[in-house]
């Protein structure tokens, strides 16, 4: 157990439609990244959450947005679903930028 | 060109078997992660290095900065080793991450 919790574990939906993935970092640690990995391509990083504030931004569509709570947790909104954002979202958290990544199980994405 | 290469793509090694897997890339970066993502999906960090050579068990991961290549060597290989390792680089001056597309090894028993 890595200590970070993700929710929902699979979500299916529609196109067109809007989902939030909930991150819940280990204890303590202030960094939360989110990363896709799509069935035809490895891992590409989304962005990152330093303590509240956006610290790094990847390769995330402007349909998704991020946020990161006071209480630390993160939210991953992904709105106007297309097919091809069909893919497993992981979340990762560490306690400073370059320190060792906890990765969630994983939300699994299917757009139908 | 991808900036950060693994290789091999895939590998099959008996048990008890030296295994070796690569990484190479081509920006500079301030650290670099090997993961380990078993077939049910979830992803464990193995070591995160920013120079020299880090032991864990039956698993070493070297880096050479000058050269910008990475190893990780698995020793005495079993079937539960069977895992995509992915190798991923923190970029220099930023906190962007930059993934390898994995490398998938079967250990047969």
């Amino acid at each position: 157990d890595s200590g970070v919790t993700q929710t929902p574990k699979h979500l299916i939906t529609a196109t067109g439609q809007r989902v939030t993935l909930r991150c819940s970092p280990r204890s303590g640690d202030l960094s939360v990244y989110w990363y896709q990995q799509s069935l035809d391509q490895g891992l590409q990083f989304l962005i990152q959450y330093y303590n509240g504030e956006e610290r790094a931004k990847g390769n995330i569509l402007e349909r998704f947005s991020a946020q990161q709570f006071p209480d630390l947790h993160s939210e991953l909104n992904l709105s106007s679903l297309e097919l091809g954002d069909s893919a497993l979202y992981f979340c990762a958290s560490s306690g400073q930028g370059a320190g060792e990544l906890f990765f969630g199980e994983g939300s699994r994405l299917t757009v139908l | 060109k991808n900036e950060v290469e693994q290789s091999p793509q895939n590998l099959t090694a008996q048990e008890g078997e030296f295994i070796t897997i690569n990484c190479s890339y081509s920006v500079g970066i301030s650290a670099l992660h090997w993961l380990q993502q078993h077939p049910g999906g979830g992803i464990v960090s193995l070591f995160m290095l920013s120079s020299g050579k880090k032991k864990h068990g039956r698993l070493i991961a070297t880096i050479n900065i000058q050269e910008k290549h990475s190893s990780l060597h698995i020793t005495a290989s079993h079937p539960r080793d069977s895992a995509v390792y992915i190798c991923a680089v923190l970029r220099s001056g930023t906190y962007k991450y930059i993934f390898g597309t994995g490398t998938r090894l079967k250990v047969l028993a």
